[in-house]
């Protein structure tokens, strides 16, 4: 079946410091990923769209700057968080999809000190 | 503009009764409707979908959904619930790979 793994599931930063999450599809080709941010008690965001070989699309109120992501292959995409502010944090959900539909990892949860 | 739609914040119920959770949608051209639930403290799980054909669809758990196309929704339903269903659910709408969130709906089952 199709999986997607992200990690870490859980992380803790300094506020002002930076930190990576990472997806991992399994059993179907990640030809999309979509990064999404819930931050606390809201709905998810979502930050951008990474299609393999097409520019990375960021929404409004996020940035590459901020938010800088790699897709390199079909089964890998990560994300950073740069600068991490309490407002940064929250639950930030990858979601690689195939030709069909988005498939959903647990999420990285980030919180800010 | 895309948008999903979920009227209540809060629905409270017992141990067996039946509920309904509310998705309205806006969206041009063909659609993906999906429902989901994130336990407290987890990510998103996924429960069913809907994209053409019969317009119920059944899902995990003992979970449906019916797409109305006339009323532009696609409501959750499931005919006795238990305490476990406790959660968060987000209904979600889809063009391509973008996916729009509803705001969620918690379903609280009291024992």
């Amino acid at each position: 079946g199709a999986l997607v793994y992200q990690y870490p599931r859980r992380t803790i930063c300094k506020s002002g410091t930076s930190m990576r999450m990472e997806c991992q599809a399994v059993g179907f080709q990640a030809t999309s990923v979509a990064w999404y941010r819930q931050s606390p008690q809201k709905t998810f965001e979502l930050i951008a769209l990474s299609t393999v070989n097409s520019a990375i699309k960021y929404e409004q109120n996020f940035t590459q700057e901020k938010f800088p992501i790699s897709h390199p292959n079909l089964s890998f995409s990560s994300m950073t968080v740069l600068n991490a502010y309490l407002e940064d944090r929250g639950l930030y959900l990858c979601g690689a999809g195939d030709n069909e539909r988005l498939f959903f990892g647990h999420g990285t949860k980030l919180s800010v000190l | 503009t895309q948008t999903v739609s979920q009227s209540d914040a809060h629905v409270t119920v017992f141990e067996g009764d039946s509920v309904e959770l509310r998705c309205n949608y806006s969206y041009g051209g063909s659609i993906y409707l999906s429902w989901y639930i994130q336990h407290h403290g987890h990510g998103l799980q996924f429960l069913l979908k809907y994209y053409s054909g019969n317009p119920v669809v059944q899902g995990v758990n003992g979970f449906e959904a019916e797409f109305s196309k006339s009323d532009s929704s696609f409501h959750l339903r499931k005919a006795s619930v238990h305490w476990s269903d406790s959660a968060v659910y987000f209904c979600a709408a889809s063009g391509g790979y973008k996916v729009v969130f509803g705001s969620g709906t918690r379903l609280l089952v009291s024992p």
